[in-house]
């Protein structure tokens, strides 16, 4: 059974470019979650997906940001005009449907290194 | 969420069990507590869970305070692979999942 999978796993772009930062979830997981971890910083939740819904973006940077988790295929995070301050690791975690549990644990992939010069 | 304290680094010689201590004093009634660990340059594992009583897996024992403003992880038997960064978080289970908010951590290391 094979884990989260995320690539690149790393990624170098321009000032400028758009970076695309792809997550396949742990089979059977509906849930996705996308997390960024700046240098010697912990992990900040972004956002909260489920297939085609969006459900919770709280933590997502309002301009240039944007995830989806199609019905088929990857979730997908998407960076417009990157700049040097995204530069970090972006971490994608699943977790399966939860009808009739309490509790829910993640699963996390190996990260996307992102750099951008 | 609530936050939680915890130790910036501790250390451990290998083969001896390790106490990672966390403070949690504005705990919910609803709140979970949960472990994640990071391993360098890897993405976060899930150790352990909890919300009263104390938890035991094959990785580790959550022991958890009577009024649950504390709680501490417990490695039995610490070994090279575990020098990580260990996170404790608080969480309630809501909307059909956990919103985990990571911390600083402690970090881990175990001297051979």
């Amino acid at each position: 059974n094979a884990g989260v999978m995320q690539n690149p796993r790393h990624l170098v772009r321009r000032r400028g470019q758009e970076a695309r930062l792809r997550c396949s979830p742990m089979k059977g997981h509906s849930h996705v979650y996308w997390y960024r971890q700046l240098p010697e910083e912990g992990l900040k939740f972004m956002v909260y997906l489920q297939k085609e819904n969006i459900i919770d973006e709280s933590g997502m940077p309002k301009e240039r940001f944007s995830a989806e988790f199609p019905k088929e295929g990857p979730s997908i995070l998407r960076i417009q005009q990157v700049v040097r301050g995204d530069s970090a690791a972006y971490f994608c975690a699943s977790s399966p449907w939860t009808s009739g549990r309490a509790y829910n644990e993640q699963f996390f992939g190996p990260g996307t290194r992102l750099t951008v010069l | 969420d609530a936050k939680t304290t915890q130790p910036n680094s501790m250390e451990s010689n290998e083969e001896e069990p390790v106490h990672l201590p966390c403070n949690h004093s504005t705990i919910s009634g609803t709140d979970y507590i949960h472990w994640y660990r990071q391993l360098p340059s890897q993405g976060p594992e899930y150790v352990i869970h909890g919300l009263t009583s104390n938890v035991n897996n094959r990785m580790a024992s959550l022991a958890i305070a009577e009024d649950r403003k504390s709680s501490t992880l417990i490695l039995h038997r610490a070994t090279l692979r575990d020098a990580a960064v260990y996170y404790c978080i608080l969480s309630e289970f809501s909307g059909g999942y956990n919103k985990l908010i990571f911390g600083a951590g402690t970090r881990l290391a175990v001297h051979p």
